[in-house]
C-alpha cells in the first residue's frame, strides 16, 4: 500500500463547477496535510494546508480533513480553465513530505 | 514571502561532466532544503534533505558520492551532479522550510526547477 494515494485521473470538469481531488494516506499518527498544485513543466506550488479535522477555505478552495477515514480533499470552486493543471496531496512525515502521484484536474471551458 | 530561487533554470552538459545547481531562499532562512528529482509525467521523488552545517541524509537508491549536497549557509545549498550521463537528465527542483513571519517549520516551498539535459 501507497502511503499517500490519488486518482491519477484525468478529472474533467466543466468551466465554473466544483472540481473535488481526493487523497487518502496509511500513516495514522499523521498531522500535517499539503495541497499543491504544478503546472506542466513547472515546479509545485503550495496552495493550502490543514493540520485538524475539518475545513478550510481560502478563497476558491476547501480543504477537507477526515483523520478518523484517513482522507483529505481539496475542492476547487468556480473552476476556471487556468486551473487545469496536476494536483499533489503531501504528507508530512517527520521532516519531510510524502508526495501522492497527482491527479490531472482539466477544466473545459 | 517565502520565495525560493535555482539557478539556472535550464542546463545542457557533456556526458561526463559536472553540473552544480544552486537553490536560494531569498526572504526566510532555511533550516532545512530538500532535493527532488522529477522525470516526465512522474512524481516528485525526494533525493536528499540537508540541514545547514551538516551532511546530507540521501533517500535509499541515491549515490551520494554522484549527487553533492552543500548547505553551507542558511539561505543557500547547492546540487552537483559529478560525471553526468545521459540517464541523469530530469527536472531537479529543490525546496526549503523554515522558521519566518507566519511559517512554522512544516511548509516546503519549492524552487522554479533546473531542466538539466546530458547528451
Amino acid at each position: 500500500q501507497k502511503e499517500v494515494e490519488q486518482n491519477s485521473g484525468p478529472l474533467s470538469v466543466p468551466e465554473g463547477a466544483i472540481a473535488s481531488l481526493n487523497c487518502t494516506y496509511s500513516d495514522r499518527g499523521s498531522q500535517s496535510f499539503f495541497w499543491y498544485r504544478q503546472y506542466s513543466g513547472k515546479s509545485p506550488e503550495l496552495i493550502m494546508f490543514i493540520y485538524s479535522n475539518g475545513d478550510k477555505e481560502d478563497g476558491r478552495f476547501t480543504a477537507q480533513l477526515n483523520k478518523a477515514s484517513q482522507y483529505v480533499s481539496l475542492l476547487i470552486r468556480d473552476s476556471q480553465p487556468s486551473d487545469s493543471a496536476t494536483y499533489l496531496c503531501a504528507v508530512r512525515k517527520g521532516n519531510k513530505l510524502v508526495f501522492g502521484a497527482g491527479t490531472i484536474l482539466r477544466v473545459k471551458s | 514571502g517565502a520565495v525560493v530561487s535555482q539557478h539556472p533554470s535550464r542546463v545542457i552538459c557533456k556526458s561526463g561532466t559536472s553540473v552544480k545547481i544552486e537553490c536560494r531562499s531569498l526572504d526566510f532562512q532555511a533550516t532545512t532544503m530538500f532535493w527532488y528529482r522529477q522525470f516526465p509525467k512522474q512524481s516528485l521523488m525526494l533525493m536528499a534533505t540537508s540541514n545547514e552545517g551538516s551532511k546530507a541524509t540521501y533517500e535509499q537508491g541515491v549515490e551520494k558520492d554522484k549527487f553533492l549536497i552543500n548547505h553551507a549557509s542558511l539561505t543557500l545549498s547547492t546540487l552537483t551532479v559529478t560525471s553526468a550521463h545521459p540517464e541523469d537528465s530530469s527536472f531537479y527542483i529543490c525546496s526549503a522550510s523554515g522558521l519566518a513571519g507566519g511559517l512554522r517549520g512544516n511548509e516546503q516551498f519549492f524552487g522554479p526547477g533546473t531542466r538539466l539535459t546530458v547528451l
